[in-house]
């Protein structure tokens, strides 16, 4: 199995900050990397896939770089709505495999 | 817009089946090209990728789980289903349907979205 490392496990930041998200995959996975924000009691949503590309709705303080085994997903000016649980995703190969999570609070 | 709901039992005795299932709204899942998936979430602790299944026909499984999974559509119902078997309280979880999406490495969805609301599933005595 692919193990997905993300850092850190939590972070604390003031409004305006700017964050950045680090994950590690433990083999190359070319740029098949993806974000998941999780609010409290909510369903996971789709940030960032296939390394780089926001998804619709998504404000563009979100961005994602990387390629290989290593990846970053920065919040250029935090906002309070971005206080979330924030999860990488590798879907180079089976069993798809899920960084154990960052917790950005405020 | 598609939607999915999940249903099923709350509570499963252990070494029972847990079943779950998952209505699909604002798209048919026969459409081609998706990976109709269940993903995990235990309490306090990350995301579990479980099983999907492609084209309604090919059914991919998380090893983790052995032999105790397996999953079902109902076409009629426009509706997929996971049923695990010999639980524990290690399958205590919420339990989310997703719709991955194809087009990437065969086999492998692309990322996944939407999801559902979620169920939690307990499994005690």
């Amino acid at each position: 199995d692919i193990q997905m490392t993300q850092s850190p496990s939590s972070l604390s930041a003031s409004v305006g900050d700017r964050i950045t998200i680090t994950c590690q995959a433990s083999q190359d996975i070319g740029n098949f990397l993806n974000w998941y924000q999780q609010k409290p009691g909510k369903a996971p949503k789709i940030v960032i896939s296939d390394t780089s590309t926001l998804h619709g709705g998504v404000p563009s303080r979100f961005s994602g770089r990387g390629s290989g085994t290593d990846f970053t997903l920065t919040i250029s000016s935090l906002q309070p709505e971005d206080i979330a649980t924030y999860y990488c995703q590798q879907s180079h190969n089976r069993p798809l495999t899920f960084g154990a999570g960052t917790n950005v609070e405020i | 817009q598609v939607q999915l709901q999940e249903s099923g039992s709350s509570l499963v005795t252990p070494s029972r089946t847990l079943s779950v299932s998952c209505t699909v709204s604002g798209d048919s899942i026969n459409n081609g090209g998706f990976y109709w998936t269940w993903i995990r979430q235990r309490p306090g602790e990350g995301l579990e990728w479980l099983a999907y299944i492609y084209n309604s026909e090919k059914a991919y499984y998380n090893p983790s789980l052995g032999r105790r999974a397996a999953m079902t559509v109902d076409s009629s119902k426009n509706q997929f289903t996971l049923n695990l078997n010999s639980v524990t309280a290690a399958d205590t979880a919420v339990y989310f349907c997703v719709r991955g999406m194809g087009s990437g490495r065969p086999g492998s969805a692309r990322w996944f979205d939407p999801w559902g609301q979620g169920i939690r599933v307990t499994v005690s005595s």
